[in-house]
């Protein structure tokens, strides 16, 4: 079981916005502003696209942003695009137990 | 460039031992935390381990405290994880990683897989 509680998948049409969320604890996502998201295509390693919540990474696309209210960690992806079909985890700083924690992925479909 | 390249994976039998290496190059190696994070097949990520620039800190899950050993050699530039009395649920993709900004994982290496199986 993971750590961050993400939904298993989420879908759209081409163009489209979709949002991603991440839930953990006060000890984790709620404690810290440590929050990245990665990107992971099929046989290929994970790339991150968002670290410190809302921050892009040089290269990463406009159209993916980051937020986060209380303990739960949200991506949004603007203008969905076939390349965007992907899995996403979230992942956190956590002062407690382990301390780095992923999320189980999500699953991103361009409809 | 920046870079990582992962190798040792292999096929091991469950009680045996893998040393797994990882080559950095083109950034400041001993300026960084490296990180070892593993992919069960067709499964989500998960930390392994962690190691301070110098050396001096080292983090472990749980699920592999005892067994396995994360160290660094910052004059070849190379990370490494040696692991003992492999389990089946070790298998995975094993991927080496750099700790960026916000305690974000901003490079990572190709992988390197690993079995373990009688």
């Amino acid at each position: 079981q993971s750590a961050l509680t993400q939904p298993a998948s989420v879908s759209g049409s081409p163009g489209q916005s979709i949002t991603i969320s991440c839930t953990g604890t006060s000890s984790d996502v709620g404690g810290y502003d440590y929050v990245s998201w990665y990107q992971q295509h099929p046989g290929k390693a994970p790339k991150v696209i968002i670290y410190e919540v809302i921050n892009r990474p040089s290269g990463v696309s406009n159209r993916f942003s980051g937020s986060k209210s209380g303990s739960t960690a949200s991506l949004t992806i603007s203008g969905l695009q076939a390349e965007d079909e992907a899995d996403y985890y979230c992942g956190s700083y956590a002062s407690s137990g382990t301390p780095y924690v992923f999320g189980a992925g999500t699953k991103v479909t361009v409809l | 460039e920046v870079q990582l390249v992962e190798s040792g994976g292999g096929l091991e039998q469950p009680g045996g031992s893998l040393r797994l290496s990882c080559a950095a190059s083109g950034f400041t190696f001993n300026t960084y935390w490296m990180r070892w994070v593993r992919q069960a097949p067709g499964k989500g990520l998960e930390w392994v381990a962690s190691i301070k620039g110098d050396g001096n800190e080292k983090y472990y899950v749980d699920s592999v405290k005892g067994r396995f050993t994360i160290s660094r050699d910052n004059a070849k530039n190379s990370l490494f994880l040696q692991m003992n009395s492999l389990r089946a649920d070790d298998t995975a993709v094993y991927y080496c990683a750099r700790g960026g900004p916000g305690r974000s994982l901003d490079i990572w290496g190709q992988g390197t897989l690993v079995i373990v199986s009688s």
